[in-house]
């Protein structure tokens, strides 16, 4: 059983499209995260929710909407693709009152033509 | 004050070799300091982690040594093997927060 898995693993889109990825865990983490991981490997976080709550948004435009549905998953939808969108992007989970160990999903390689 | 700095950005070493990544951060309420591994087209995934009340910790080949007064710690492998060829993060975050710093990357290539 896959801890935290996401899809998909590729996108491939043009321009000015909407895209979203899937993020589920099934761990019992409390937090979840989206991380992006640029083309020099730098791992920048994004979004983070706690038991559904938005409690990080580290000035990403708007075009980035997460989702949390449930504590077990986090979606990101990605309106207006760009260029500069292309990366690769990460979900993570934690349990706050833990040790804070992350465990990120396999991630999803987006590319925007 | 939120930085974590890692260096070097790209390591090369001889099979069986020592591999040594260092990071340094400002932040003194930090309170746990992982390393993560990621290989090619994988998630990262823990490593080893270590905890400011003690010097180092040792997994296996993969050694932590922590300097609170410097506010350094550093990744050490021994006997360095081709499979270990991975980019290394080394984070730091303080317990119970959402607060996780990654440094910027090592990567390593351990040569046969």
């Amino acid at each position: 059983d896959t801890a935290v898995s996401q899809t998909p693993k590729y996108l491939v889109t043009q321009m000015g499209n909407d895209k979203s990825i899937k993020c589920e865990q099934n761990l019992g983490h409390d937090t979840m995260y989206w991380y992006k991981q640029d083309s020099k490997k730098f791992l920048k976080i994004m979004f983070s929710y706690n038991n559904k709550e938005l409690i990080i948004n580290e000035t990403v435009p708007n075009r980035f909407s997460p989702k949390s549905p449930d504590k077990a998953h986090l979606n990101l939808h990605i309106n207006s693709l760009e260029l500069g969108d292309s990366a690769v992007y990460f979900c993570a989970s934690s349990l706050l009152r833990d040790t804070g160990e992350l465990f990120f999903g396999e991630g999803s390689r987006l590319t925007v033509l | 004050q939120q930085q974590v700095k890692q260096s070097p950005q790209s390591l090369i070493v001889q099979k069986g070799g020592i591999s040594i990544i260092n990071c340094a951060y400002e932040n003194t309420a930090f309170d746990y300091f992982p390393w993560y591994q990621q290989f090619p087209g994988k998630g990262p995934a823990l490593l080893i982690a270590i905890r400011p009340d003690v010097s180092e910790k040792k997994e296996g080949r993969f050694t932590i040594s922590f300097n609170k007064s410097a506010k350094q710690f550093s990744l050490h492998i021994m006997d360095s093997q081709p499979g270990d060829s991975a980019t290394y993060f080394c984070a730091a975050s303080i317990t119970g927060t959402y607060k996780y710093i990654f440094g910027t990357g090592t990567r390593l290539k351990v040569l046969a």
